[in-house]
Order: C-alpha cells, then sequence, then structure tokens
C-alpha cells in the first residue's frame, strides 16, 4: 500500500534553533517527492520538490534530503523563526501508466517560541 | 497575478442539505485538482480534471460527491445530502499541466462544517 509517514506529529522549538522533520515512504513507483508548510487557515505551500536522483535541495533556510534507497526524506530547518510555526507536509508522488497519484502525508505540526 | 481562489471560505449547513463549493484556479492551468482534509489529518484526493479530458473520480468518496468543471476555468463540487462526517476542510489546486513535476498552487479552503 502506498503510504507517507511523518515524524514527529508535532514539535516545539525556541527561536534561533534548528530542527529536522523525518518523512518515510513506500510509494512505488517514485516520480518525487515534495515539502510543503501550511500555515493555519490556509492552503499548503511548495517550499521544495526532488527527483529520484537529487539528494539535497535547499530554499533559503529550509533544505531537505532524499535517500531514495531507503525511502526517507528530511526537512532541516535552520535558526528557526515565529514564521516558521505550521504544519510541513511531505508528499510522493508516484507515476503508473502515465498518471499521477499524489499521497500526502499527515505532517508535522512545529511550532516556534520566542 | 491572482492565485488560486476558493468561496465560500467557511459553510455551515445542515444534515442532508446540499452544498457546492467553488475553485477558481490560476489563468491558464489546465490541471485541476480537490483535496479534502479532516482535523489533524493529510489531504485526501478526490478528483482531478486536466483539460477537456474525462476527470479522474477515483478519489470521491461516495455517489454523493461530484464535481464539475467548464473547460479550463472554474469548479464547482458538490456535496448532497452533506452528513457530519463531510466535515472538512476541501482545497482545491491548479497546476500548469497534470505533469509529476509541475507545482500545484493551492487556494485558501472552504472549511464545511456540518451539524
Amino acid at each position: 500500500k502506498n503510504q507517507v509517514e511523518q515524524s514527529p506529529q508535532s514539535l516545539i522549538i525556541l527561536e534561533g534553533k534548528n530542527c529536522t522533520l523525518q518523512c518515510n515512504y513506500t510509494v512505488s513507483p517514485f516520480s518525487n517527492l515534495r515539502w510543503y508548510k501550511q500555515d493555519t487557515g490556509r492552503g499548503p505551500v511548495s517550499l521544495t520538490i526532488m527527483t529520484f536522483s537529487e539528494n539535497t535541495k535547499s530554499n533559503g533556510r529550509y533544505t531537505a534530503t532524499l535517500d531514495a534507497d531507503t525511502k526517507q526524506s528530511s526537512l532541516h530547518i535552520t535558526a528557526s523563526q515565529l514564521s516558521d510555526s505550521a504544519s510541513y507536509i511531505c508528499v510522493v508522488i508516484g507515476s503508473l501508466s502515465g498518471t499521477y497519484k499524489y499521497i500526502f502525508g499527515t505532517g508535522t505540526r512545529l511550532k516556534v517560541l520566542a | 497575478g491572482a492565485g488560486v481562489s476558493q468561496s465560500p471560505s467557511n459553510k455551515v449547513t445542515e444534515k442532508g442539505k446540499d452544498v457546492e463549493l467553488r475553485c477558481d484556479p490560476i489563468s491558464g492551468h489546465t490541471a485541476l485538482y480537490w483535496y479534502r482534509q479532516r482535523l489533524g489529518q493529510g489531504l485526501e484526493f478526490l478528483i482531478y480534471f486536466q483539460g477537456n479530458s474525462a476527470p479522474d473520480k477515483s478519489g470521491l468518496p461516495s455517489d454523493r460527491f461530484s464535481a464539475e468543471r467548464t473547460g479550463e476555468s472554474v469548479s464547482t463540487l458538490t456535496i448532497q445530502r452533506t452528513q457530519q462526517e463531510d466535515s472538512a476542510v476541501y482545497l482545491c489546486a491548479s497546476s500548469r499541466t497534470s505533469g509529476s513535476k509541475n507545482e500545484q498552487f493551492f487556494g485558501p479552503g472552504t472549511r464545511l462544517t456540518v451539524l
């Protein structure tokens, strides 16, 4: 069964600290993996997109890694800010016979405290 | 340009009533997706439109759910005879095409509460 699991479910850190969010998936065949940030009451916004051959991709203070062999990805947030408080969603896109299926994780809810 | 817009932003209805949710995608985007997000859960795929092709309805949970799209513009998601378990945020997204690497841009969602 195609699944995306994220951990931790929730996380609280102090402003300025770093943190790492995990994503494990069983989606196959794999096309690409994305991390989204979802602020409360808003739709998700894309942070990074990674294909099978990419190991690392950065977007400002956000760095995503992908290990396609172990089917794991992480999102590292550096020097956290209060505005980083949000849910972070891992999405794995699987391809099958030319169609694409988006499998969403349940997200990690991050709270950054002053 | 303008992003994806959805209306209404909030909808409260009584069990058994029909509701209609609207999505205005980004102009020029041929692909449009509807998702449901229950409280504390991940997004569930409902339906997908790509140009004039037949929509992928594989995610619709029951025949009470239906959606239409006029050409490459507005889409409406209709839920008939609403049930309390239909309470959720309904998100719409659009992308330039249906290719897997095309980024999906999400609207703010419609929060549906069925009493």
